[in-house]
């Protein structure tokens, strides 16, 4: 079975753009879960999707936001993109269901600047 | 909220030696599940292992083996006959019952010298 993919790997912008991440998730699992990872705040929940519906949200500004489509794959946007927006984004995915193991994604680091 | 603290950023061990890292967590439920995992170089977290809060027998994994103490909200990892791959971030994990986030502890980086 193939991992949880995620694209583009590394991405530079410039500070006041948008920026769209992309993850697919394993087949059959229909929870995918964001999360930002930085240096300062360590790993931080922005939201879960399951079933193209966001289940849960972190605490993070309006200007992140996500969809999962029909077939679980999953995006996630930052509008005007600010320099602490640099940061790992780690995508995983899940049968949904706390009991049930998160499989991580390689991650997309985006830097701004 | 659910707190997740590791208390020791950084920690070594020599090869072939056993290291323990410690994790404490907070919370009023009583199910829930907790989780280790690793992150090399590579930024792949991979899950070590898992623990049930409803399961007393501590969780099992090859040279991995958690010590859980629910009474305590302790949930340590130890790493036996450690080895050069088994330098990495490793980050402890919580989850609540029901359809709820990861809260992870802010990691604890271990270096295995040969």
């Amino acid at each position: 079975k193939a991992g949880v993919t995620q694209t583009p790997r590394y991405l530079i912008k410039t500070r006041g753009q948008q920026v769209t991440l992309s993850c697919s998730p394993i087949s059959g699992h229909r929870s995918v879960s964001w999360y930002q990872q930085t240096p300062g705040q360590g790993l931080q929940f922005l939201f879960e999707y399951f079933s193209e519906t966001q289940r849960n949200k972190g605490n993070f500004p309006g200007r992140f936001s996500g969809r999962q489509f029909s077939n679980s794959r999953s995006e996630m946007n930052v509008s005007t993109l600010e320099l602490g927006d640099s940061a790992l984004y780690l995508c995983a995915s899940s049968l949904g269901g706390s009991s049930h193991e998160q499989f991580f994604g390689p991650g997309t680091r985006l830097t701004v600047l | 909220a659910q707190t997740v603290t590791q208390s020791q950023p950084e920690m070594s061990v020599q090869e072939a030696e056993t290291v323990t890292l410690s994790c404490t967590y907070d919370t009023s439920e009583s199910d829930y599940y907790l989780f280790w995992y690793k992150q090399p170089p590579s930024r792949q977290m991979i899950l070590v292992i898992r623990q049930e809060a409803y399961k007393q027998q501590n969780a099992t994994e090859n040279r991995f083996s958690v010590n859980f103490q629910k009474a305590a909200k302790s949930f340590s990892l130890k790493i036996s006959d450690s080895q050069l791959g088994d330098a990495a971030m490793y980050f402890c994990a919580y989850n609540a019952q029901g359809n709820t986030p990861l809260v992870f502890g802010k990691g604890t980086r271990l270096s295995v010298i040969a």
